[in-house]
């Protein structure tokens, strides 16, 4: 079955500076990729998400690039802010389910 | 105002009692799914339903059991069987395959 691993499991940076979040799935029949964020004691909520027959896709100061070859697609976030603060998850879409990564804890530091 | 609600959002259940908790959605999703979160941890999938009278069982489903009778209602039960049922229990749906999946609120159990 699928396969979702995601880095780095917790990230801390400067406000204003950029973010980047990896996933890397182990199935190529995977071909829809959400990304959600996740404050403390709340559901997720989607974020942005790419399809795979897409290789970047961009919402302000949130972009999602795919490399079906390598098999892994990147959250980043530019000129973050303190807001922007939470727990990221990635996820596959992979026969009738989606998988999930096991989250990165993003702190923005003012 | 469309999407997702579950309730309670805080639920503590006494050893040996079986509670149920209610996912209600007003998108007219066809999918809907039960996960669990522990602390730290990411989402794992319990039940899901990909249409009205039909579920199929997730990678944790030993101790849960579900119903859906009605499009919009999926509710969860977490038996005296689940042995460490202290968790977050997420509800999420989506109307069709790789299609987004928006999740609800959440609730909290809490085993006494």
């Amino acid at each position: 079955g699928e396969n979702v691993e995601q880095h780095p499991s917790t990230l801390s940076v400067q406000e204003g500076d950029s973010a980047v979040i990896k996933c890397t799935y182990s199935d190529s029949a995977s071909n829809y990729f959400p990304w959600y964020k996740q404050e403390l004691g709340k559901g997720p909520q989607l974020i942005i998400d790419i399809r795979s027959n897409v290789g970047e896709k961009k919402d302000q100061r949130i972009a999602v690039t795919l490399n079906k070859t390598a098999k892994h697609f990147s959250l980043h976030i530019t000129e973050t802010q303190p807001e922007d603060s939470a727990v990221y998850f990635c996820a596959s879409y992979y026969g009738q389910n989606f998988v999930f990564g096991p989250g990165t804890r993003l702190s923005v530091l003012p | 105002d469309g999407g997702i609600t579950q309730s309670p959002k805080y639920l503590f259940r006494k050893e040996g009692q079986n509670v149920t908790l209610s996912c209600e959605q007003n998108l007219n999703h066809d999918a809907m799914y039960w996960y669990r979160q522990d602390p730290g941890q990411g989402l794992r999938l319990i039940y899901y339903s990909q249409i009205v009278n039909d579920f199929q069982k997730g990678d944790i489903a030993e101790g849960y059991s579900v119903s859906r009778e009605k499009k919009e209602s999926f509710p969860l039960t977490v038996t005296s069987a689940q042995k460490n049922p202290t968790a977050f229990y997420l509800c999420a749906s989506n109307s069709g395959r790789t299609d987004t999946q928006y999740f609800g609120p959440g609730t909290r159990l809490t085993v006494l």
